[in-house]
């Protein structure tokens, strides 16, 4: 499945530093997710987008930063990040922002380390 | 707030039983949408409910929606080995989606 790309598909990173990740979707789809996935605990919603503009931010800590220069990319912004912030972060899209009758298409998400 | 909840966590089977995986709310559901999740993939979409009572098949998958709307189940029948994965059920809620914690199956040959 192609539909939605993440890169990188695996990232170490230190405390200090600072990385991107990036989401692209290819489906033609409106509205774009971040989630974070850590083990033993359920998806969790970091951020909503709805043709590029921000809807819903789940109390995800500054160190967290989101952008959507436009409705086929997504990117999440890292810096000063803490070795809980370990997990697999995953892109979602669907066609409209309204999930009661569209479904989610997930990229392979980027599987991050923190040290 | 909102929580789903599934029950169990871990189920393992032997190749050709059936599976069940419950999914259950305290309060109302809107609608309920059922995703897979293989180890190390991607969750992919399985199937959404949405009336009171709903029943939909896929093959060997039967997904129900509660009378009451405050549960929802998936059934395996004679499970194999490519049904090896995570299960998760999530209510729709307009902009998002409320997972559940999931069931993981695995499949003995």
């Amino acid at each position: 499945e192609t539909g939605v790309t993440q890169t990188p598909r695996h990232l170490v990173m230190g405390m200090t530093n600072k990385k991107s990740l990036k989401c692209e979707q290819h489906l033609g789809h409106n509205a774009m997710y971040w989630y974070k996935q850590s083990a033993k605990k359920p998806l969790e919603l970091m951020f909503v987008y709805s043709l590029e503009e921000r809807v819903e931010n789940n109390s995800v800590p500054s160190r967290f930063s989101p952008e959507c220069p436009n409705s086929s990319h997504l990117f999440l912004h890292l810096h000063t990040l803490q070795p809980e912030d370990s997990a697999l972060y995953l892109c979602a899209s669907s066609l409209r922002l309204d999930l009661s009758y569209n479904e989610q298409f997930f990229g392979p998400g980027t599987r991050l380390t923190v040290l | 707030g909102q929580q789903v909840m599934q029950i169990p966590q871990y189920q393992h089977v032997q190749e050709g039983e059936d599976f069940t995986t419950y999914c259950n709310s305290s309060t109302t559901l809107s609608n309920i949408q059922w995703y897979k999740q293989r180890p190390g993939g991607h969750p992919v979409f399985l199937i959404q409910l949405v009336k009171s009572g709903e029943v939909k098949k896929q093959k060997r998958l039967t997904f129900q929606f509660g009378e009451a709307k405050k549960n929802s189940s998936l059934h395996i029948t004679a499970t194999q080995t490519t049904d090896v994965g995570t299960y998760f059920c999530g209510e729709t809620s307009y902009d998002k989606v409320i997972f559940g914690p999931g069931t993981s199956l695995s499949v003995i040959p």
